[in-house]
């Protein structure tokens, strides 16, 4: 069974522009989450989405942003970026929410550099 | 804001030895938790899950969770160089079912 994945691998933007990216789920999986990666903040929940609902939110400003669509994947999207965004965008899937068993799978993530 | 809490290291054990690493988390309503291993420039990957108080093993890896002590830990035995890398402990949040992660330990296996 493939795992998760995203695309692109990696990306070099610049201050004030925005940018997508794109997770497909483990096949058969319908919740998907994602995650920042940096080295000062470790790794920071975004957003978790399930039948193409926001059920969970972080604590990032509303530059960031997502939506899932009808077959489970997932985009997220970065508005305004500014230089304290580059960092690892992950995304992860799990078959459902809930029951809290329920494991979590990460992709091979993106990496945003902001210059 | 709930929390998980690792001492981030680096811990440097010789090869062949046990590695101990140790996680605390603050929600007491936690039901679930993980270990995952992250090595550098990779996304993390899962290694152990753990529900029940007591040990699990799989392999060289045994988690023991301690929900009383609000304590999760992993121990890895025959520790090979391979097993260098950086360990992430999460908790799924109680009603929200968010993962919270820890900050992690780095894992360094001497030759």
């Amino acid at each position: 069974k493939a795992g998760v994945t995203q695309t692109p691998r990696y990306l070099i933007k610049t201050r004030g522009q925005q940018v997508t990216l794109s997770c497909s789920p483990i096949s058969g999986h319908r919740s998907v989450s994602w995650y920042q990666q940096t080295p000062g903040q470790g790794l920071q929940f975004l957003f978790e989405y399930f039948s193409e609902t926001q059920r969970n939110k972080g604590n990032f400003p509303g530059r960031f942003s997502g939506r899932q669509f009808s077959n489970s994947r997932s985009e997220m999207n970065v508005s305004t970026l500014e230089l304290g965004d580059s960092a690892l965008y992950l995304c992860a899937s799990s078959l459902t929410p809930t029951p809290s068993y329920n494991e979590q799978f990460f992709g091979p993530g993106t990496r945003l550099t902001v210059l | 804001q709930k929390e998980v809490e690792q001492n981030s290291g680096p811990l440097s054990v010789p090869e062949g030895a046990i590695a101990s690493l140790n996680c605390t988390y603050s929600d007491r309503g936690s039901q679930s938790f993980f270990w995952y291993r992250q090595y550098s420039g990779k996304s993390p990957e899962l290694i152990m899950s753990i529900y029940s108080n007591g040990d699990k093993e799989d392999g060289r890896f045994t988690a023991q969770l301690n929900k009383a002590s609000q304590y999760v830990s992993l121990l890895i035995r025959d520790s090979q160089p391979s097993d260098s890398a950086t360990y992430l402990c999460a908790v799924r949040e109680s009603g929200t079912y968010k993962y919270i992660f820890g900050t992690g330990t780095r894992l360094k296996v001497l030759a």
